[in-house]
């Protein structure tokens, strides 16, 4: 099967600074990844979705200058939680289709961010 | 608006059969992705439909029903290593993952 690869595993970082969470799919290129957030015993939520060489798109509530996300290759998206508080910390995983596919959605590991 | 429904919580024991179910009203219909997720962990994909009937894949078989947005999850030959949250997940006309809130499944000796 494909892999994806996210980095880092978990983080944990002061009030008011930058935390950089990559998603790299290992095997095969990803015109479009995925980035959600995860709060305990809750589904998985779409935050946006990362679109090669253009802005990535928002779910409506997402702020975009604050989740700032980087898709600079078919097979690297990267998602910067900027000025993180306290209410960031959560779990925030990527996932990615192989390029003209959508039979299944292959997940990074997840990064387990601890704000404090 | 979109809706996937499935327990929060069922409990079974070691060596039985477990059924979870899920049922949807969406935007559309692509597909339906049964995914496994361990605490802590990132989900695993367990399984894909889009036609109706039974897929088997060892212990594990899904089922989906289109018209009455429907699909369960069947477990057999329960093992420890099975207790986890399992997901629903639909693939709606936009081909958007829209995703069920999980079933923790707990499995007792």
């Amino acid at each position: 099967g494909a892999v994806v690869s996210q980095h880092p595993s978990w983080v944990i970082c002061k009030s008011g600074t930058s935390v950089k969470i990559e998603c790299r799919s290992l095997d095969f290129q990803a015109t479009t990844m995925f980035w959600y957030r995860q709060f305990p015993k809750q589904s998985l939520m779409l935050m946006a979705t990362s679109n090669e060489g253009s802005k990535a798109t928002y779910e409506q509530g997402v702020e975009k200058d604050k989740f700032l996300i980087n898709h600079a290759s078919l097979t690297l998206s990267t998602l910067t939680v900027t000025s993180a508080h306290p209410e960031d910390s959560s779990f925030y995983i990527c996932s990615a289709n192989r390029n003209g596919e959508n039979t299944e959605a292959f997940f990074g590991q997840g990064t387990r961010l601890t704000v404090v | 608006g979109q809706n996937i429904d499935q327990p929060t919580e069922m409990t079974a024991t070691e060596g039985a059969i477990v059924q979870i179910n899920c049922t949807y009203q969406t935007s559309g219909f692509n597909g339906l992705f049964w995914y496994q997720q361990h605490a802590g962990e990132a989900p695993t994909f367990l399984s894909y439909n889009v036609l109706d009937g039974l897929e088997e894949k060892g212990r594990f078989s899904s089922f989906l029903s289109r018209s009455k947005g429907y699909s369960y999850l069947l477990l057999k030959e329960l093992q420890m290593k099975d207790s986890a949250s399992y997901l629903c997940a639909v693939l709606d006309s936009n081909y958007q993952l829209i995703w069920g809130a999980g079933t923790k499944l707990i499995i007792k000796p």
